[in-house]
């Protein structure tokens, strides 16, 4: 089944305790991209990722941290989490940022 | 920087009747998107429309786009009470842009 996959989905964790929420894909798609998600502010793009070591800032990056080393693989990565990261984030993959996006299921952090 | 902006915010109809939504953005665009998200789940892909395209029909979702007025339209005919979740827009600017920019959506509540 084609899916775009995140772990955890749900995460309670503490200021400054270094976490990585985990996004997977099995399409082949070429661009991922992370996303968070707060109420009144809509969907914003933390990062992207073009292709295999390609990646690049979206709206909202400071705080974060992303690799691809791999094509079905975009972890997001928090080094030193803040209550104000405390939010709900979305991975994403396409075949191209032209394309339609498939989403995961989410993942809801919340840090103390 | 947010393109998609939504319109209206939020959205109650009884079942049956059309369901119109709106979205302007501020820059030339490569193409539009429309997605569906449902109470905090991950969003669903329901129409893409490229900037020299002004109409695509999708069972009963129709998407207009006026590039001249930087506008979109969402109509949803004959809704039913499955269709109640938020409804975002989402474009790509193009031009060497690699960013998908989500708007912050409109609301839609299906009576029964």
């Amino acid at each position: 089944e084609a899916q775009v996959t995140q772990n955890p989905r749900y995460l309670i964790t503490v200021t400054g305790k270094k976490l990585t929420v985990t996004c997977s894909q099995n399409m082949n798609h070429e661009y991922m991209s992370w996303y968070r998600q707060d109420p009144g502010l809509g969907l914003r793009q933390i990062y992207y990722s073009m292709n295999v070591e390609v990646t690049d800032k979206g709206d909202v990056p400071e705080g974060y941290k992303v690799s691809r080393k791999e094509k079905r693989n975009f972890p997001l990565i928090l080094e030193s989490p803040s209550p104000n990261q405390t939010s709900l984030y979305f991975c994403a993959s396409s075949f191209t940022v032209y394309n339609e996006q498939f989403f995961g299921p989410g993942t809801r952090l919340t840090v103390l | 920087s947010q393109q998609g902006e939504e319109d209206p915010q939020a959205l109650s109809i009884q079942e049956g009747e059309n369901a119109t939504m709106n979205c302007s953005y501020k820059t030339s665009i490569n193409n539009l998107q429309w997605y569906r998200q449902n109470s905090g789940r991950g969003l669903v892909h329901l129409i893409l429309i490229r900037s020299n395209e002004r109409e695509k029909h999708s069972g009963r979702l129709r998407v207009t786009l006026d590039t001249s007025k930087k506008s979109s339209s969402l109509l949803i005919t004959a809704s039913r009470a499955a269709d109640t979740a938020s409804y975002f827009c989402a474009v790509n600017s193009g031009a060497g842009s690699y960013q998908l920019t989500f708007g912050k959506g409109t609301k839609l509540s299906v009576i029964p």
